[in-house]
C-alpha cells in the first residue's frame, strides 16, 4: 500500500546537537516533498519543500532535507539543535497516484534538552 | 492578516449534539481542505474542495458533511456527534493541488 513513513517516533537531543529525521514513500512516479512542523499547541508550518531540480533542498530556521529517488527518502537535517525547535515533525507527500492528497506521516517529536 | 483562519478553536459539547466549524482563508486559493488529527497526532485528509466542487471524500461517516458557500470558505457541520469524534480539525488551503497546503490554527472538539 502506498504509505510515508517516518521510522523515528521520538528524538530526544541536547541543545548542539546535529539532527537527522528519516522519511521514506512508497508512491511511484511524480512526487512532491514536504517537511511540516507543529509547535506545541500550534497548526503545521511548512518548513521546507522539493518539487524538482536540486535534491538538498534548504528551508526556513536552518533545516535542510535531501531528496534520494533511489532510496525513496527525504530526510531532514539540522546541523545543530536549538531548545526552540522542540516540536512535531511531519513528512508529507503529494503524488498522482495519490490524487494529490498530500499524505503524512506518523509524525516525530522531537525534544531538545537545554 | 490571518490567512487561513477557522472558527471556534475550542469545541467543547455533549454526545449526540450537532455541532459547525468555519473556516475562511483570504489568500486567492481555489482549494480547500478539512484534516483531522487524532490524540496521536496522525492527520488524515477528510474532504478537499476546488472551487467550491467536491474532489476529495474519504471513508468519513456521513455525520460529517462539509458545505463551500464559495472558494474562500469551507465549513465542516457534524450531526449526532460521537466520543471519537474528539480530535483537532485543521482546514486548509491551497492553490491547485500539487503543492503544499496553507494550515489553520485547528480545532480543538472534545465530545463528552
Amino acid at each position: 500500500a502506498q504509505s510515508v513513513s517516518q521510522h523515528n517516533h521520538h528524538v530526544i537531543l541536547s541543545e548542539a546537537a546535529s539532527l537527522e529525521l528519516g522519511c521514506n514513500y512508497s508512491y511511484g512516479g511524480t512526487v512532491n516533498l514536504f517537511w511540516y512542523v507543529q509547535y506545541p499547541g500550534q497548526h503545521l508550518q511548512l518548513l521546507l519543500k522539493y518539487f524538482s531540480g536540486d535534491p538538498l533542498v534548504k528551508g526556513i530556521k536552518g533545516f535542510e532535507a535531501e531528496f534520494i529517488k533511489s532510496k525513496f527518502s527525504f530526510n531532514l537535517r539540522k546541523p545543530s539543535v536549538q531548545w526552540s525547535d522542540t516540536a512535531e515533525y511531519f513528512c508529507a507527500v503529494n503524488a498522482r497516484d495519490s490524487s494529490y492528497k498530500l499524505i503524512f506521516g506518523s509524525g516525530t517529536r522531537l525534544l531538545v534538552r537545554p | 492578516d490571518t490567512a487561513v483562519s477557522q472558527t471556534p478553536k475550542y469545541l467543547v459539547t455533549q454526545m449526540g449534539n450537532d455541532k459547525s466549524i468555519k473556516c475562511e482563508q483570504n489568500l486567492g486559493h481555489d482549494t480547500m481542505y478539512w484534516y483531522k488529527q487524532d490524540s496521536k497526532k496522525f492527520l488524515k485528509i477528510m474532504f478537499s474542495y476546488n472551487n467550491k466542487e467536491l474532489i476529495i471524500n474519504e471513508t468519513v461517516p456521513n455525520r460529517f458533511s462539509p458545505k463551500s458557500p464559495d472558494k474562500a470558505h469551507l465549513n465542516l457541520h457534524i450531526n449526532s456527534l460521537e466520543l471519537g469524534d474528539s480530535a483537532v480539525y485543521f482546514c486548509a488551503s491551497s492553490q491547485g493541488t500539487e503543492g503544499g497546503r496553507d494550515f489553520g490554527a485547528g480545532t480543538r472538539l472534545s465530545v463528552l
